[in-house]
């Protein structure tokens, strides 16, 4: 069956440094998100990205945040300058289409601490 | 402003107790309503999507349903290996831009043998 791939599993970061998290979607979606989970609350959605541009972004993604497809099969996450309320665990998410009946696929995240 | 609740917020059962973990949700442009389940430090696991009112979805020992307010996760004599954490999603879509899931907090269940 195919799969998120998030790399690395876990970083751990100083607070100020850039910090670049990647995915690999499943090859044929469109659609590619950015949700974090802080630990103990709810998934957060973070950014969509559909046809080389962001569709819509949270008020959490400030300037700090970036987002990029460099290539056909990476998508990246960029945080600039890490805060301490950056620690999370940062999921990437793929669609085929919108609308109908498909689904997100997640990958198993990248674990973020900052310190 | 959109909003889903789940509750109870952690369910402890005995392995063939059968209960139901709820979903009630407030929003707009509602195109979907998801359930996942999280094991601990992964990602959320696919296990359904609902889409009308009335719908019903089936997977081994879980069942999914729909009303215009709420869903209902229903788990039939539970095994330990259903310990998990269950969230539930909404899909919302605004016009063509908008197209994000929100989540509630999860229900916490504990299946012990």
């Amino acid at each position: 069956e195919p799969e998120v791939t998030q790399t690395p599993s876990h970083q751990v970061t100083q607070m100020g440094q850039e910090v670049i998290l990647r995915c690999v979607p499943i090859s044929n979606h469109l659609y590619f998100y950015w949700y974090r989970q802080i630990l103990g609350q709810k998934v957060e959605f973070l950014v969509s990205f559909y046809n080389n541009e962001i569709s819509e972004k949270s008020e959490i993604f400030d300037d700090q945040f970036s987002v990029e497809r460099p290539d056909g099969s990476n998508f990246t996450l960029k945080i600039r300058s890490t805060k301490l309320e950056d620690s999370a665990m940062y999921f990437c998410a793929s669609r085929l289409k919108t609308g109908g009946n498909y689904g997100y696929t997640f990958g198993s995240g990248t674990r973020l601490t900052v310190v | 402003e959109d909003q889903v609740t789940q509750s109870p917020e952690a369910l402890r059962l005995q392995e063939g107790e059968s209960s139901s973990l709820n979903c009630s949700y407030t929003v707009s442009g509602l195109r979907g309503l998801f359930w996942y389940r999280q094991d601990p430090g992964k990602g959320p696991e696919f296990l359904f999507t609902l889409y009308s009112a009335g719908e019903e979805k089936e997977k081994e020992r879980l069942k999914a349903t729909l009303t215009k307010k709420e869903s209902f996760l229903h788990i039939t004599a539970p095994k330990p290996e259903d310990s998990a954490t269950y969230l539930c999603a909404v899909h919302i879509s605004y016009g063509g831009a908008t197209n994000k899931l929100i989540f509630g907090t999860g229900t916490l269940l504990a299946v012990q043998p």
